[in-house]
């Protein structure tokens, strides 16, 4: 069964740094998202991302995030300068063509120091 | 108001009893209703999904949606260890837009 895969599994930074994390969506699959979640909180939505252009964001997403799909496969999400407060699982989801449910990736866990 | 709000629990229930699990949300909005179970430190598994009102049965699980009421329920029968997990209700305005979770559930199912 197709899904969606992200690496690294784990990666801790120093504040400051910039990350950038991966996500492979499910082949033919045409949008995609980003949520984090804090650990103990709810997930929370970051970005959609269609066509090559933010669909939406929210106030998290703010100048020191950004997304690409820089080939044909790869979708990631880069922090330019990441705060301890970026500490978190981050998810990848992708949705299909003509159907209404996101699929997840298993996570990211970044780890500011 | 939160805009979605879910008993964060625990639950805890012996195996083969029948689990309810609930979250009521305020926007009216919502149209596309999801629960989602998550393991420790894994990402979100999607159970089940249902657009608007009604119920649905998957195997063991129920959902139910109750727009009226901006109440959403999720049931599981004949309960199993291996069901024990957080459950996180979902939901969204259009297929295309963000989804917003409630905090889970953690359920733990006792042999």
């Amino acid at each position: 069964e197709p899904e969606v895969t992200q690496t690294p599994s784990h990666q801790v930074t120093q504040m400051g740094q910039e990350v950038i994390l991966r996500c492979v969506p499910i082949s033919n699959h045409l949008y995609f998202y980003w949520y984090r979640q804090i650990l103990g909180q709810k997930v929370e939505f970051l970005v959609s991302f269609y066509n090559n252009e933010i669909s939406e964001k929210s106030e998290i997403f703010d100048d020191q995030f950004s997304v690409e799909r820089p080939d044909g496969s790869n979708f990631t999400l880069k922090i330019r300068s990441t705060k301890l407060e970026d500490s978190a699982m981050y998810f990848c989801a992708s949705r299909g063509w003509g159907t209404d449910t996101q699929y997840f990736g298993p996570g990211t866990r970044l780890t500011v120091l | 108001q939160k805009e979605v709000e879910q008993d964060p629990g625990p639950l805890s229930v012996p195996e083969g009893a029948i689990v309810s699990l609930n979250c009521t949300y305020s926007n009216s909005a919502f149209q596309y209703f999801m629960w989602y179970r998550q393991y420790s430190r894994k990402g979100p598994e999607l159970l089940m999904y249902t657009y608007s009102s009604g119920n649905k049965e998957d195997g063991r699980f129920t959902a139910q949606v109750d727009k009226s009421s901006k109440y959403i329920s999720l049931f599981i029968r004949d309960s199993q260890p291996s069901d024990s997990a957080t459950y996180l209700c979902a939901m969204s305005a259009s297929s295309a837009s963000k989804i917003i979770f409630g905090s889970g559930t953690r359920l733990s199912i006792r042999p």
